[in-house]
C-alpha cells in the first residue's frame, strides 16, 4: 500500500538557521503530496502542497517540490524562527480514488533563539 | 467558518466505560476522516466516509471501536468498553471529495483511559 517515511527527529536548529526535512513516498498511482504543521495543543493545518510532478508548493518562507524521479518531497526553509518549532507531517493522497490521507510519522522541529 | 469542531475537548474515563467522541464537519464539506495519534503509532486512520458513507474502515482497531455518520454536519466514534491503550488524541478532518483538495482537522479530543 501507500506510504510515507519522513527523516526522524527530533531536530534542533537554531534561528536563521536553513531547514531541510526530508520525505519519500511509495504509491501506485500519482498522488497529491501536503506538508501539514501541528502546533503544540492544536490539530494539523495544512502548510502546502503540489499536485502533480515537478509542482512547488509554497507557504510561509516554507518550500517543497514535487520530485517524480526520486519519489521525494522534502521541506526546505531558508531561515527558521522560533515561531517554527511544531511537528511537521508528509502526507500523500491517493488520486485513485481512495482519497485518504497516508501521514508519515512526523518530524519535532525545535528553533532556539 | 468556524471550521471542524470536536468535542469533548479531554476526556478521562474509567477502564470499561462507554465514551463517545463528536464531530462537526465544516459545512459544505461531504468527506469527513477520524485519525487517532500516539506517540508510538504516530497518525492512522481509522475511517472515512464519503456522502456519510462510510468507505474504508479497516484502520478500525477492532470491535470495540464503532463510527457513525446520521446526517453530513454530525458524527460520532464510540469506544466500548475503553481500554487503557485506548488513550490518545483523536482527531476529525473534513473535506471535499477530490484528491487535490485539502483535509481540514479539528482541534482533537484527548481521550484518558484510567
Amino acid at each position: 500500500g501507500d506510504s510515507v517515511t519522513q527523516m526522524e527527529g527530533p531536530v534542533t536548529l537554531s534561528e536563521e538557521a536553513f531547514l531541510t526535512i526530508n520525505c519519500t513516498y511509495t504509491a501506485t498511482g500519482y498522488p497529491s503530496l501536503f506538508w501539514y504543521v501541528q502546533y503544540p495543543g492544536e490539530g494539523l493545518q495544512l502548510l502546502l502542497k503540489a499536485t502533480k510532478a515537478d509542482d512547488k508548493g509554497s507557504n510561509k518562507g516554507f518550500e517543497a517540490t514535487y520530485r517524480k524521479e526520486t519519489t521525494s518531497f522534502h521541506l526546505e526553509k531558508g531561515s527558521v524562527q522560533v515561531s517554527d518549532s511544531a511537528v511537521y507531517f508528509c502526507a500523500l493522497s491517493d488520486l485513485q480514488g481512495a482519497q485518504k490521507l497516508v501521514f508519515g510519522q512526523g518530524t519535532r522541529l525545535t528553533i532556539n533563539p | 467558518d468556524a471550521g471542524v469542531i470536536q468535542s469533548p475537548r479531554h476526556e478521562v474515563t474509567e477502564m470499561g466505560q462507554e465514551v463517545t467522541l463528536r464531530c462537526k464537519p465544516i459545512s459544505g464539506h461531504n468527506s469527513l476522516f477520524w485519525y487517532r495519534q500516539t506517540m508510538m503509532r504516530g497518525l492512522e486512520l481509522l475511517i472515512y466516509f464519503n456522502n456519510n458513507v462510510p468507505i474504508d474502515d479497516s484502520g478500525m482497531p477492532e470491535d470495540r471501536f464503532s463510527a457513525k455518520m446520521p446526517n453530513a454536519s454530525f458524527s460520532t466514534l464510540k469506544i466500548q468498553p475503553s481500554e487503557p491503550r485506548d488513550s490518545a488524541v483523536y482527531f476529525c478532518a473534513s473535506s471535499l471529495i477530490g484528491g487535490n483538495t485539502e483535509a481540514f482537522f479539528g482541534q482533537g479530543t484527548r481521550l484518558t483511559v484510567v
